[in-house]
């Protein structure tokens, strides 16, 4: 597709059970960025990819968090040991460059839900 | 990083113009100011973005102000479907940059 594509758009899952969230952002797109929405919240931003460069993974909440982007394209946020308040949704965004700040795109997001 | 302040909420009526406003007083030379919006059960979609003058697009307008530490999105003339959450970001033009987004305005549109 030609947007940015996010799996699973719903996850139930146990409290500590090890979930992976899937992030396929647009091709060609050089940036990409995880955000968590809890309900009714703004979005808390929590990594940052950039080509090749070392992540900027300063908003991660926790060690339990964890994020790798393969080839410069798919990135899959792990999250270890998961806690009720891990539920919510997590976004995703990729943009083409850092030349100029262009727009960002994002997903639709994937909605987890910690029993 | 650079914040932004954005009221909360805001309540217009439908077919007339919107004004929403956002404050960044620490903003830095490089920095552009982005909107988005959300609406229910959807990602954000970019809305527009500028540097120091103002800009159009098909969707809206945003004024920038003079000393660039505030600027206004502009919604002609707001529709139902225009109710959602507006953010108003800030985006380093130059390196690598995390983009941080704050709460947010909650647009109601009354018909």
């Amino acid at each position: 597709g030609a947007g940015v594509s996010q799996s699973p758009s719903n996850k139930v899952t146990e409290k500590g059970k090890d979930v992976e969230l899937r992030c396929d952002p647009i091709s060609g797109h050089t940036a990409l960025y995880w955000y968590r929405q809890s309900l009714g919240q703004g979005l808390e931003f929590l990594i940052y990819f950039q080509g090749n460069s070392a992540p900027d993974k300063s908003g991660l909440p926790s060690d339990r968090f964890s994020a790798e982007r393969t080839g410069g394209s798919v990135s899959t946020l792990t999250i270890q040991r998961t806690q009720q308040e891990d539920s919510a949704v997590y976004l995703c965004a990729s943009t083409p460059s850092t030349a100029l700040p262009g727009e960002l795109f994002f997903g639709e997001g994937s909605r987890l839900t910690v029993l | 990083d650079a914040k932004t302040t954005q009221p909360n909420s805001m309540e217009s009526n439908e077919e007339e113009p919107v004004h929403l406003p956002c404050n960044h007083s620490t903003i830095s030379g490089t920095d552009y100011i982005h909107w988005y919006r959300q609406l229910p059960s959807q990602g954000p979609e970019y809305v527009i973005h500028g540097l120091t003058s103002n800009v159009n697009n098909r969707m809206a307008s945003l004024a920038i102000a003079e000393d660039r530490k505030s600027s206004t999105l502009i919604l002609h003339r707001a529709t139902l479907r225009d109710a959602a959450v507006y953010y108003c970001i800030l985006r380093r033009g130059t390196g690598g940059f995390k983009t941080i987004f704050g709460a947010g305005t909650r647009l109601f549109v009354k018909a």
